[in-house]
């Protein structure tokens, strides 16, 4: 089975500094995982995902996360935060070589807060 | 959001009434999902179609019964609802192959059941 964990579930931070947004999961071999945004009254938005590669990945609106195998760890990530950003945050992994293909598991989210 | 579109936004219903939500995708993905969203909760995943065809039904009351015409339409028939069933609906499409697993979401409808 896998599972994703998002061990914050409310973020502040300041406008301008940096930002975090912590993601550890747990899969049978290799992962898929995901980033998505939830603004309020809105769908979840795509923001950048890690497949294969550099583990640095880049994504919309400034956002990066880095992808760390040995600590199971998919960290969002922003130099410089915008009261913009303020937004519900969810991680997500399927696994590469899942045999019910479609399925991600969805972390349950972390609530970020740009404070101006 | 844009390419994945669902009505209605808002649905307030009682427990007798029937009801059904509709899902449409303009991505020309082979692949489309019902999620609930409840507060406080991980995403729940309810139903998955593929080419049309039901591959994932994850223990979901016969209350929810779903339907996929074609691969761009989704629909989620209510029926005899309870208060607990009040969460937002969130339908998805992807196109699974290759590497182009993301998901796209629709806004999802705010139902309220009374």
């Amino acid at each position: 089975a896998q599972s994703v964990a998002q061990p914050e579930d409310q973020v502040n931070v300041a406008e301008g500094n940096p930002l975090t947004v912590k993601c550890t999961y747990s899969v049978s071999g290799n992962p898929y995982l995901f980033w998505y945004v939830q603004y309020p009254n809105r769908g979840l938005q795509f923001l950048l995902k890690y497949i294969t590669g550099d583990n640095l990945v880049k994504g919309s609106y400034g956002f990066e996360a880095e992808f760390n195998k040995s600590q199971t760890s998919f960290h969002l990530k922003k130099p410089s935060a915008l009261v913009s950003d303020s937004a519900l945050y969810f991680c997500a992994v399927r696994a590469l070589s899942s045999g019910s293909a479609r399925q991600l598991t969805f972390g349950s989210g972390t609530q970020l807060t740009v404070l101006p | 959001e844009t390419g994945v579109t669902q009505t209605p936004r808002h649905l307030v219903m009682g427990m007798t009434n029937k009801k059904s939500l509709k899902c449409e995708q303009h991505l020309g993905h082979n692949a489309m999902y019902w999620y609930k969203q409840s507060a406080k909760k991980p995403l729940e995943l309810m139903f998955v179609y593929s080419l049309e065809e039901r591959v994932e039904n994850n223990s979901v009351p016969s209350r929810f019964s779903p339907e996929c015409p074609n691969s761009s339409h989704l629909f989620l028939h209510l029926h005899t609802l309870q208060p607990e069933d009040s969460a937002l609906y969130l339908c998805a499409s992807s196109q699974d192959r290759g590497y182009s697993y993301e998901q796209f979401f629709g806004p999802g409808t705010r139902l309220t059941v009374l």
